[in-house]
C-alpha cells in the first residue's frame, strides 16, 4: 500500500536560518508531488508542485524553494527563513489527474 | 481561472444539529469535486467526492451534490458529533496534471 512520510513534525527555527523539509512516498512510482502551506486565517495555499524528477512548478514568489532529487522525494528549502515562513506545512501526493490527493502528517514551523 | 469559495467559519452546533458548509466553484469545463476533512494536528484526508454533475458523494454520514446549475457542492450532515469538530475543505480537480484547488476551509466545532 501506498505511504508518505514527512519530517520532522515540529520545528523551531530562528529568523535567518535554514529550512530543510523531507517528503517520501512508498508504494507508487512516479506520483506529482506537492508542497502546500497553511497558515491562520488563510487557508491552504499551493506552493510548489512537481510531475517528475527536476521538474518543479512554483505557484506563489517567496524565498522558499523545492526540489525533487528522486521520483519519490520531494524537499521543500529555503536560505534563510523570515517570520512569515512560519505556518504547517503539509506535502501531498497524486497517483493520476482526478484522483484523490494523500497528504502527509504535516510539519508545525515556528519562526522565531 | 480555477476557484473554490466556502463559507467563512467557524461554526459551532450542538450534538445532533443539522450541519450545512456552503462550497461554489468557477472552473473551465467540468471539474471533479472533493470535501477533504483536517482533524487537529494531523493533515488533511479526503472525505467525499463526486466527479459528475448530479453526483452525490457521501461518507461518515456527510452527503454532498455536485450541482452544475449552481456550481455548488454544499457539504451535509443530517446528526453531528463531537468527533465531527475538524476543518473542512471544499476542492476540485480540472482533470489535468494542474493542482487541485481548495477553499480556505471552514472550522466545525460541536459542542456536546
Amino acid at each position: 500500500s501506498q505511504t508518505i512520510h514527512q519530517w520532522p513534525a515540529t520545528l523551531v527555527q530562528p529568523v535567518g536560518s535554514p529550512l530543510s523539509l523531507e517528503c517520501t512516498v512508498e508504494g507508487t512510482s512516479n506520483p506529482n508531488l506537492y508542497w502546500y502551506r497553511q497558515a491562520a486565517g488563510r487557508g491552504l495555499q499551493l506552493l510548489f508542485y512537481s510531475v517528475g524528477i527536476g521538474q518543479i512548478s512554483s505557484e506563489v514568489p517567496q524565498n522558499l524553494s523545492a526540489s525533487r532529487p528522486q521520483d519519490r522525494q520531494f524537499i521543500l528549502s529555503s536560505k534563510k527563513l523570515l517570520l512569515s515562513d512560519s505556518g504547517f506545512y503539509l506535502c501531498a501526493w497524486i497517483a493520476a489527474p482526478n484522483e484523490k490527493l494523500f497528504f502527509g502528517s504535516g510539519t508545525q514551523l515556528s519562526v522565531l | 481561472g480555477n476557484s473554490v469559495t466556502q463559507m467563512e467559519g467557524p461554526v459551532t452546533l450542538s450534538e445532533e444539529a443539522f450541519l450545512t458548509i456552503n462550497c461554489t466553484y468557477t472552473a473551465t469545463g467540468y471539474p471533479s469535486l472533493f470535501w477533504y476533512v483536517q482533524y487537529p494536528g494531523e493533515g488533511l484526508q479526503l472525505l467525499l467526492k463526486a466527479t459528475k454533475a448530479d453526483d452525490k458523494g457521501s461518507n461518515k454520514g456527510f452527503e454532498a451534490t455536485y450541482r452544475k446549475e449552481t456550481t455548488s457542492f454544499h457539504l451535509e450532515k443530517g446528526s453531528v458529533q463531537v468527533s465531527d469538530s475538524a476543518v473542512y475543505f471544499c476542492a476540485l480537480s480540472d482533470r489535468g496534471n494542474t493542482p487541485l484547488v481548495f477553499g480556505k476551509g471552514t472550522r466545525l466545532s460541536v459542542i456536546a
